[in-house]
């Protein structure tokens, strides 16, 4: 069966560290992944999109790898501050279709 | 300008009553998707629009659930006979082209509680 998966546990992280969750998916192929970013009570939010073709995508401090033979996306955040706490959600495209299926999502804590 | 709107943000109702949820889409976005989000999970697709045609709601979860989007701009989620299991965050999106390649906006989602 096609699943996402995300750490469910929470990662916490001190302030100035380098911030690394995994999304890993199986039985998918997709074309593309993003990144979204969600603060409790509020909707997602688009940070990145990396295409299957790409290795690496960076945005100010945000790196995105994908590696489509490990059926894997790593996002790290460096320098973290406590500002970046929140849910990172990622999604990828489904194959015939144009909807996107969201991982569970991984909450990362910074702490001062 | 505005970014995607919903409405009513939290609606309680009785089992068995219908409800109608409301999404107003980004000025000129062409695609509306409409999610459901349980606490602790991602999105989970429901259905989707380009312009006012329905693409796709292999989501939906049963009958009782529908959608339009008559005039390609804000659209309804309708669920008739509401049950306690459709207790959720329902979530819309919007995107200003047709392939989910696109960057989704979100609005702040409707909490709906089935008593």
């Amino acid at each position: 069966s096609q699943k996402i998966e995300q750490n469910s546990e929470a990662l916490n992280i001190q302030e100035g560290k380098t911030a690394t969750l995994t999304c890993n998916y199986t039985n998918y192929s997709p074309a593309y992944l993003q990144w979204y970013r969600q603060d409790p009570g509020r909707g997602p939010v688009f940070l990145l999109l990396i295409r299957e073709n790409e290795k690496e995508k960076r945005k100010e401090r945000l790196k995105v790898t994908f590696d489509t033979t490990l059926k894997q996306s790593l996002f790290h955040i460096t320098a973290s501050q406590p500002a970046d706490s929140a849910t990172y959600l990622c999604a990828l495209d489904s194959i015939g279709t144009d909807k996107l299926i969201f991982g569970t999502g991984t909450r990362l804590q910074v702490f001062p | 300008g505005a970014g995607v709107s919903q409405s009513p943000r939290y609606k309680v109702t009785k089992r068995g009553q219908d409800v109608a949820l409301r999404c107003d889409p980004i000025s000129g976005h062409v695609s509306l998707y409409w999610y459901r989000q349980a606490l602790g999970q991602g999105p989970e697709f429901l259905t989707y629009f380009n312009y006012e045609a329905q693409q796709d709601k292999s989501g939906l979860p049963n009958d009782r659930f529908s959608a339009e989007r008559p005039e390609g701009s804000i659209s309804t989620l309708t669920i008739q006979r509401t049950e306690q299991r459709d207790s959720a965050m329902y979530r819309c999106a919007s995107s200003s082209g047709t392939s989910s390649y696109n960057e989704q906006f979100f609005g702040p989602g409707t909490r709906l509680t089935v008593l």
